[in-house]
């Protein structure tokens, strides 16, 4: 069966400091693996995504690795803060327009001041 | 750009009651994607549109659900009769042509006593 196992299911960390939530995939189908970001009483948020050509991609203070040969990614969130307090869920699919995106169980990230 | 729009935001029913979820996707955009979310299982797919014509339905729970796309820019949900296990959020998401993102809209927490 499809699955995106998330890890860990909650996560507090300092101002300042590096937020890191690891998922791992199965499908070896997978081409396209988002990250999404969601505040209480909102929609999730595409935040960053990466195809497996690469090992990592940066945007700002998010970082996705990637590390096909283990089927495992993560998303990196450094110099953490309040603001960044949210659930971020990764998700996979095999892209294009037939892809459906396969969602994690979801992290809910504090970040302390 | 008006992003996805979801209507209503709140809902409350009692079992038994027909429910209709109403969603519009972002302008030009011709994949539509219906998911509910729970703390027990995270977000799941319940059905996608593509082009209006529904490709995966294998994620809709039971006959109670249907879903509809009945031109590019509207679709709903309806749950026929409603019952307490069907209280969760429910979103809409759309996405451009062979694009990977999808862009969700703010849901609908449907309350069913």
């Amino acid at each position: 069966q499809q699955q995106v196992k998330q890890s860990p299911q909650s996560l507090i960390v300092q101002k300042g400091g590096i937020s890191i939530i690891n998922c791992a995939y199965e499908n070896t189908a997978f081409d396209y693996f988002p990250w999404y970001q969601q505040f209480p009483g909102k929609g999730p948020a595409l935040l960053i995504a990466i195809r497996p050509d690469v090992s990592e991609k940066k945007e700002g203070r998010f970082t996705i690795s990637f590390n096909k040969s283990a089927k495992q990614f993560s998303l990196h969130i450094m110099d953490s803060q309040p603001g960044d307090s949210a659930t971020y869920f990764c998700a996979a699919s095999k892209g294009g327009s037939q892809g459906n995106l396969i969602f994690g169980k979801g992290t809910k990230l504090s970040v302390k001041p | 750009d008006a992003g996805v729009i979801q209507s209503p935001r709140h809902e409350v029913t009692e079992m038994g009651q027909e429910v209709t979820l109403r969603c519009k996707p972002i302008s030009g955009h011709n994949s539509l994607f219906w998911y509910r979310q729970t703390m027990m299982r995270g977000l799941e797919l319940l059905i996608y549109f593509n082009n209006n014509v529904p490709i995966d339905d294998s994620g809709m729970p039971e006959d109670r659900f249907s879903a509809k796309m009945p031109n590019a820019s509207f679709s709903t949900l309806k749950i026929q009769p409603s019952e307490p296990r069907d209280s969760a959020v429910y979103f809409c998401a759309s996405r451009f042509g062979g694009a990977d993102e999808q862009y969700f809209g703010p849901g609908t927490r449907l309350t069913v006593t």
